[in-house]
Order: structure tokens, then sequence, then C-alpha cells
């Protein structure tokens, strides 16, 4: 069984629609995360949820809204997309929310707007 | 704000030779260091972690990487590498209170025959 899934794995659009893409783990864990990798492959934080709760929101345009049903998912919806958003988005989980605690990556939704 | 650094986009290296990615680090509070390691089209996967203790650390796949606090730095080192660690490796650090990792820009071992 995959830890962390994510769907779908590629999502290829036009500029202007709107998109999701749904993460779902099996680990049990708390905290879930969502990270963008641009086009040279720098990571970056977007979101982190905590037991359905936001807890971090890294100046990501509001176009961006995640949402976590329950602690096993969390979906992240796209509004209006553009070029920009151009990337792959990586979903995380880790047991809680300590710094040291792993953090365990999905594998990753190539997003192309054209 | 912490930052990460990686000072090598790309390190080739030939099979069975040693190597070694170098990642410095900043930040004015304690941290916690981390390397991961991405395969061609595939998430990251956790390859070894610093949060206290002795610092050298040792990872999956005969990786290890030592923590000095003097230098700011946490390099990744294997004594002999294979064709199958053709990867993106990424340095990651993240800071006391806050679960979220910083990352660096990645550094990519390419291993030839």
């Amino acid at each position: 069984d995959t830890a962390v899934s994510q769907t779908p794995k590629y999502l290829v659009t036009q500029m202007g629609n709107d998109k999701s893409i749904k993460c779902e783990q099996n680990l049990g864990h708390d905290t879930m995360y969502w990270y963008k990798q641009d086009s040279k492959k720098f990571l970056k934080i977007m979101f982190s949820y905590n037991n359905k709760e936001l807890i971090i929101n890294e100046t990501v345009p509001n176009r961006f809204s995640p949402k976590s049903p329950d602690k096993a998912h969390l979906n992240l919806h796209i509004n209006s997309l553009e070029l920009g958003d151009s990337a792959v988005y990586f979903c995380a989980s880790s047991q809680g929310t300590s710094p040291g605690d792993t953090q365990y990556f999905g594998p990753g939704t190539r997003l192309t707007v054209l | 704000a912490q930052s990460v650094t990686q000072l090598d986009s790309q390190v080739p290296v030939f099979e069975e030779a040693p190597v070694e990615l170098r990642c410095n680090y900043s930040s004015s509070v304690s941290v916690y260091l981390f390397w991961y390691v991405q395969y061609p089209n595939q998430g990251l996967q956790l390859l070894l972690k610093y949060l206290s203790g002795s610092t050298l650390v040792k990872g999956i796949n005969g990786f290890e990487a030592e923590f000095n606090k003097s230098q700011t730095s946490f390099h990744l080192r294997k004594p002999s590498v294979h064709i199958s660690d053709t990867a993106e490796y990424f340095c990651a650090v993240s800071l006391s209170g806050y679960s979220t990792l910083t990352f660096g820009k990645g550094t990519m071992l390419l291993v030839s025959p």
C-alpha cells in the first residue's frame, strides 16, 4: 500500500481553469503539507494542516485553497490557473508538528498550464 | 530567517568512487537537519536526519552525514557510489518550534560507469 498517494499524477489544463489535486495518507499521521517544486527543482512549503486545522500558510495567492475533510486527506484547489502555476506539487505527511518529525512525501502531481 | 545553501548544483562521479555533497545553513536558533533523495519522477525519500547527540549520522543506502556546528555545515558522504545513486539530493532544515522544512536548491548526483 502506498503511504502517501496523490491524484492525478499529471494534469494539463488551460489558463483560467479551476482544478483540484487530491492527497491521501494511510500512515495515521496528524499533520499534512503541500509543497511546490518549480522548474528548477526548488521546493517550497505552501500549506500545513494539523488535525484538519490550517497551521501554516506561506504567502500563497488566494487562488490556492487547501481543504482537509479529515486527518487522512488534504486536497488542493486552484482557481483561475496561471502559467506560473506550472510545477510539481508534492503532498507530505508527518506524525505531528515536531520539527524533528520525518515527512513522508507523495509521488507528486505535475501540473502544466497552457 | 533560516536558509540552506547547496554549493554544487551537479556532481559527476564514477561508479565506486567516494562522494561528498555539501550543505551549509544559516540560522540564529537551533536547527534540525535532513537529507532527502529524489529519484527521477518520484517523490522525496528521507536519507537521514540530525536532531541531537552524535554529530555523525548514518542513513540508508550507505550514506552518512556530519553535523558541524562551528561551520554550520551538514555534508553528505558515501564511500563508494553505485549507478543507482544517481538522483537529486536535497538538504533541508527545520527550526525548533516549526515543523515545515526549508530546502536547499538540490544537488544532482550523476554516477557513470
